[in-house]
């Protein structure tokens, strides 16, 4: 298994042009979900879901979009980029609301 | 929301040294789990413990549920331990974890 697969790895953006993160997981997990990592922050949740087709708001959900059409995928849109976006994003999954949560290796993005 | 409370948010150790880690939440949780970042970003997933005591090799983990606090022992700490502990809570009826904001352990040859 890959585990959890997050493209691209790095980018570099204009402020107000758009992008796609893709994550994809192969383990089969009902729940996925979007962090943001910052310095001297920690982790913030973006937007989770909890299955194909149910998607919801995390703590920062303000500039980001999501959806879940399969249980493999689960991108996240940045619809117009802007500087405060700019952070390392990791894609994480469980099983289950009790299960163990995997993460991607995140994605470093910049917003100039 | 939940609040998570991470100590100390800085610790330097000698190779060899034993740790402890602490986690305080403000409410009852239905789940917990801690986490290493280790220095290249990687994120690993070390224990899931909402309540009770675990222990994988050198790593240990208590968490004292009716308290609303967990720790997490590292005994002879070695260089690859270096990175940032993360605790993550789930209170009860909520759908996501929320992190606190970690613990950058540095351990000295």
């Amino acid at each position: 298994n890959a585990g959890v697969t997050q493209t691209p790895k790095f980018q570099v953006l204009k402020t107000g042009q758009s992008m796609t993160l893709q994550c994809a997981q192969d383990m089969n997990h009902e729940y996925m979900s979007w962090y943001r990592q910052d310095p001297g922050m920690g982790l913030r949740l973006i937007h989770y879901s909890v299955g194909a087709g149910i998607t919801d708001q995390g703590e920062v959900p303000n500039g980001y979009n999501v959806s879940r059409s399969t249980t493999e995928d689960f991108p996240l849109r940045l619809l117009s980029a802007a500087p405060s976006q700019t952070s390392v994003y990791f894609c994480a999954s469980r099983e289950s609301r009790a299960g163990e949560l995997f993460f991607g290796e995140g994605s470093r993005l910049t917003v100039l | 929301g939940i609040q998570v409370e991470q100590s100390p948010p800085d610790l330097i150790l000698q190779e060899g040294a034993n740790s402890t880690l602490r986690c305080n939440f403000s409410d009852s949780v239905n789940n917990l789990q801690w986490f290493h970042q280790n220095p290249w970003g990687q994120l690993i997933n070390l224990f899931y413990i909402p309540s009770g005591t675990k222990q994988n090799g050198r790593l240990s983990a208590t968490t004292v549920a009716t308290e609303r606090y967990s720790l997490l022992y590292i005994s002879s700490s070695q260089t690859t331990d270096s990175g940032v502990y993360f605790c993550a809570v789930e209170a009860g009826g909520a759908n996501n974890l929320f992190f606190g904001t970690g613990t950058r352990l540095t351990v000295i040859p």
